[in-house]
């Protein structure tokens, strides 16, 4: 079946550094979805790319799908601390809901 | 608007015990998805369900978990016999339309931490 993988796992970085985190899947996707799940809690939707080549800004987080729509990037400038947390990136297969990646942790130290 | 009401938050089983999980979708959203999440793991889809009907269980393993959405009342995941490798968090999500093709962002609950004894 289909897979998103995700990386780095993990990243650690000093508060005010950049972050990226990067999605592949095996197969083209109709779609890619990015959630947050701060620790102990639970993921939150955060944004929704469908188009190919497709850039979405969120103040200081830049979403990209890639021209083939078989790969994703987030990347989010001067990090702060309330951006620690896990990373997810998520993709349809087939009919089947919402395939996740193992999602890359960020710590952020202040 | 409530959001997705998942109970008990933590829930402790010893082996050979049932363990029933609890969801309520978002008020108006009739898809309800129950994913399992390892520690330092990702989500692994398990069910997808509408009421009364089961779509998609192919994440599900085939023995000890099943699922139901009824007409009335919110969706249950019950674990039969339950072992030490069934400790997870339990998540379930809603959507408001089907996610065929995944379409739809989810809307997650809280999550139920099952630790089995």
């Amino acid at each position: 079946g289909q897979q998103v993988m995700q990386i780095p796992q993990y990243q650690h970085v000093q508060e005010g550094e950049d972050f990226t985190t990067y999605c592949n899947s095996s197969t083209t996707l109709s779609n890619i979805q990015w959630y947050k799940q701060r620790p102990g809690g639970h993921p939150v939707f955060l944004i929704q790319l469908v188009k190919s080549g497709e850039v979405k800004k969120q103040k200081r987080l830049t979403f990209q799908f890639g021209e083939a729509k078989k790969n994703s990037s987030l990347h989010i400038t001067a990090t702060q601390t309330t951006d620690v947390g896990t990373y997810f990136c998520a993709g349809p297969s087939g009919n089947t809901p919402l395939v996740f990646g193992k999602g890359t942790r960020l710590s952020v130290i202040a | 608007n409530a959001g997705v009401m998942q109970n008990p938050r933590h829930l402790v089983r010893r082996r050979g015990q049932e363990a029933r999980l609890r969801c309520s979708p978002m008020k108006g959203h009739s898809h309800v998805y129950w994913y399992r999440q390892l520690p330092e793991e990702g989500l692994k889809f398990m069910v997808y369900l509408q009421k009364e009907n089961i779509i998609d269980e192919s994440g599900m393993p085939k023995e000890r978990f099943s699922a139901e959405f009824p007409k009335e009342g919110p969706s249950i995941l019950r674990i039969q016999q339950v072992v030490r490798g069934d400790s997870a968090a339990y998540f379930c999500a809603s959507s408001p339309t089907t996610t065929l093709g995944g379409n739809e962002k989810l809307f997650f609950g809280s999550g139920t931490q099952l630790s089995v004894l």
